[in-house]
């Protein structure tokens, strides 16, 4: 267990619909970022939060939004999906104390199947 | 255009063997690398770290090289073990560790 939590963990649903992915991030870690990994592709960053505030943005789609609650936990809405939104999404967490010297560590993801 | 690159998307290595996964990246400002390992249905963990300071960090079996000047890296895995077949990604950071840019990933496969 990294202590990264990450619900659900698969999730089928039709396309045109919504979902919520759910993150609740190590213990202390104030910064959460989301990857998606498609079939064969590498990890996409697609957006990082800081102690509730966003911090930086990478590849995310205007239908895909997050935020980071107070508590720290984090979500990640994908609406109006598309069958090539199936994916693997995992979060990850890090510290400042840590700094980078470990990067980040990561949860067990959630596969997302769109048909 | 990919940042960081991992141009072999898998490798096959007899148990005992050396086991070299290379990683290359064309941001010249990245300064901290890291390699990480995936087993299926598992998230990402983290494996060994080098900063640019360094061209060489070895901790038991994994050792990673830097070469600055070719923007190069590499993993090597000795002895390999069966246990080692993971997915292996390369990444790297340029902003003090804000975002790391992740290739693509080498699945590697060690033989019995």
């Amino acid at each position: 267990d990294s202590g990264v939590t990450q619900t659900p963990k698969h999730l089928i649903t039709a396309t045109g619909q919504r979902v919520t992915l759910r993150c609740s991030p190590r213990s202390g870690d104030l910064s959460v970022y989301w990857y998606q990994q498609s079939l064969d592709q590498g990890l996409q960053f697609l957006i990082q939060y800081y102690n509730g505030e966003e911090r930086a943005k990478g590849n995310i789609l205007e239908r895909f939004s997050a935020q980071q609650f107070p508590d720290l936990h984090s979500e990640l809405n994908l609406s109006s999906l598309e069958l090539g939104d199936s994916a693997l999404y995992f979060c990850a967490s890090s510290s400042m104390r840590q700094g980078r010297q470990y990067g980040y560590t990561f949860g067990s993801g959630t596969r997302l199947t769109v048909v | 255009d990919q940042q960081v690159k991992q141009n072999s998307p898998s490798l096959r290595v007899q148990e005992g063997r050396i086991s070299i996964l290379n990683c290359d990246y064309t941001n010249s400002m990245f300064d901290y690398f890291l390699w990480y390992k995936k087993y299926p249905a598992e998230g990402p963990t983290f494996l060994i770290s080098i900063s640019s300071i360094k061209d060489k960090n070895e901790d038991g079996r994994f050792t990673v090289f830097l070469n600055k000047s070719a923007k190069h890296l590499s993993l090597h895995i000795v002895p390999s073990q069966p246990g080692d077949s993971a997915v292996y990604f390369c990444a790297a950071s340029d902003n003090y560790g804000q975002n790391f840019v992740f290739g693509p990933g080498t699945r590697l496969s060690v033989l019995p």
